[in-house]
């Protein structure tokens, strides 16, 4: 089955700072890859996802890079602001498997003031 | 719109007893997943339904657990007998079929579920 790899665990950066978070995957057949945000206590929200025919996406401040030759996926946000610190978890899946997710492990986000 | 709902939102109960988890999916969504987080590890996948039937079941960790789906609108997932490793956030998910603009699912806000 699918395994997707999450780096780093926890991430702290400086507010304006960039934030980088990365995972990979070991499924050539996943073409789904969602990211989603969790803040303590909430549900997980989708906050950008790339399809396998596309190799970047940008949504304001948040980007998504995919490497289907490496099977590598990254998440970018750019001007870190402290509401953005909370979990997030990269997710790949396959449609033909009826896009259930394969999430790595998380990233916990603190964005200092 | 209403969002997807899971009650109760925690549950405490006794090595041994049956616990039943609720998810009332967005009205119209004909797929609808369970997930579960154990602590400190990744959300995994434990099955999917299309309407009320199952479409892939292949992460219900052992035959204790029981996921329903009658009428294809709210499911149910049953742990019967409970055991400590139980615990954990369990998240429902549902989204339409077929998918627009990939914007995926909506989860719930989840059960908490301790055993003790």
């Amino acid at each position: 089955g699918e395994n997707v790899e999450q780096h780093p665990s926890t991430l702290s950066v400086q507010e304006g700072d960039s934030a980088v978070i990365k995972c990979t995957y070991s499924d050539s057949a996943s073409n789904y890859f969602p990211w989603y945000k969790q803040e303590l206590g909430k549900r997980p929200q989708l906050i950008i996802d790339i399809r396998s025919n596309v190799g970047e996406k940008k949504d304001q401040r948040i980007a998504v890079t995919l490497n289907k030759t490496a099977k590598h996926f990254s998440l970018h946000i750019t001007e870190t602001q402290p509401e953005d610190s909370a979990v997030y978890f990269c997710a790949a899946s396959n449609s033909n498997s009826g896009y259930a997710l394969n999430f790595g492990k998380g990233t916990s986000l603190l964005v200092t003031p | 719109e209403a969002g997807v709902t899971q009650f109760p939102s925690h549950s405490v109960i006794e090595k041994g007893q049956t616990v039943t988890l609720r998810c009332d999916p967005i009205s119209g969504h004909d797929n609808l997943y369970w997930y579960r987080r154990v602590m400190g590890k990744e959300i995994k996948f434990l099955l999917h339904f299309v309407k009320e039937s199952k479409q892939d079941e292949s992460g219900m960790p052992n035959n204790r657990f029981l996921a329903e789906r009658t009428g294809g609108t709210y499911s149910t997932l049953k742990v019967q007998p409970a055991e400590l490793e139980d615990s954990g956030v369990y998240f429902c998910a549902s989204s339409q079929v077929p998918w627009g603009r990939g914007y995926g699912y909506t989860f719930g806000s989840g059960t908490r579920l301790t055993v003790v």
